[in-house]
């Protein structure tokens, strides 16, 4: 069974931030949170990842709850190009140890 | 990061046929694996592809229904044996780069449709 949680679908106005919410309450304290998009027809890419402190790249940032229960990925200014299905995946951070996807939410952006 | 190419992109094959799908990564990995992404569904792992050794199967999976191979650090097969409607997926290739980042990278996809 997938360790995540995640709403099921969302949408959101083009310019606007996403905010893309998971819980993981069950996470172990080496997993790490990834965060992998598919857009339609497209193999899985790689967003971002965090152990406990807040991250950002070019793409998006990511907030973990201090209690790493739970964490948002956040798109600053969506575009329809954003529209995907996201997934937030916990994983430990090692040689060997494969994604295991759950179902992801499908962020629909419109104009 | 690394490059991946999957051979075919797309087929369309009649039941009780197989089909061998080629991975192809442009620089040295550590890890391999193989996903399949059945109509409207999540991706489900089907395997891990060693080199130079029998592949490790998911809960599911079978090697007589699934052989994989993987002669070397960049490239790998998998092949869907006698197949039927319901291998109707996208398989996908995907693989852990040598480094430090562990980072997971997929390729394209293999879209198959078997009539």
């Amino acid at each position: 069974d997938a360790k995540t949680t995640q709403p099921t679908s969302m949408d959101c106005a083009e310019g606007r931030a996403a905010n893309l919410p998971c819980n993981h309450s069950t996470i172990s304290g080496n997993e790490y949170v990834y965060w992998y998009r598919q857009i339609h027809s497209q193999g899985p890419q790689y967003i971002i990842h965090g152990l406990k402190n807040n991250e950002t790249n070019e793409m998006a940032s990511l907030i973990i709850t201090e209690d790493r229960k739970s964490s948002t990925l956040i798109l600053p200014h969506a575009t329809l190009r954003d529209t995907a299905v996201y997934y937030c995946i916990v994983r430990v951070r090692q040689a060997g140890t494969a994604l295991i996807f759950g179902k992801g939410t499908t962020l629909s952006v419109s104009s | 990061s690394a490059v991946i190419s999957q051979k075919p992109s797309r087929d369309i094959c009649q039941r009780g046929t197989s089909l061998t799908i080629q991975c192809q990564v442009d620089s040295q990995v550590t890890m391999m694996f193989w996903y399949r992404q059945q109509p409207g569904q999540s991706l489900t792992l089907i395997a891990t592809a060693n080199q130079g050794s029998e592949a490790t199967y998911e809960s599911g999976f079978v090697i007589d229904k699934f052989p994989i191979s993987r002669p070397n650090l960049t490239f790998s097969t998998l092949t869907v044996s006698n197949m039927s409607p319901e291998d109707s997926s996208i398989y996908l290739c995907s693989v852990i780069p040598a480094g430090p980042s562990y980072e997971q990278y997929f390729g394209p996809g293999t879209r198959l449709t078997v009539t």
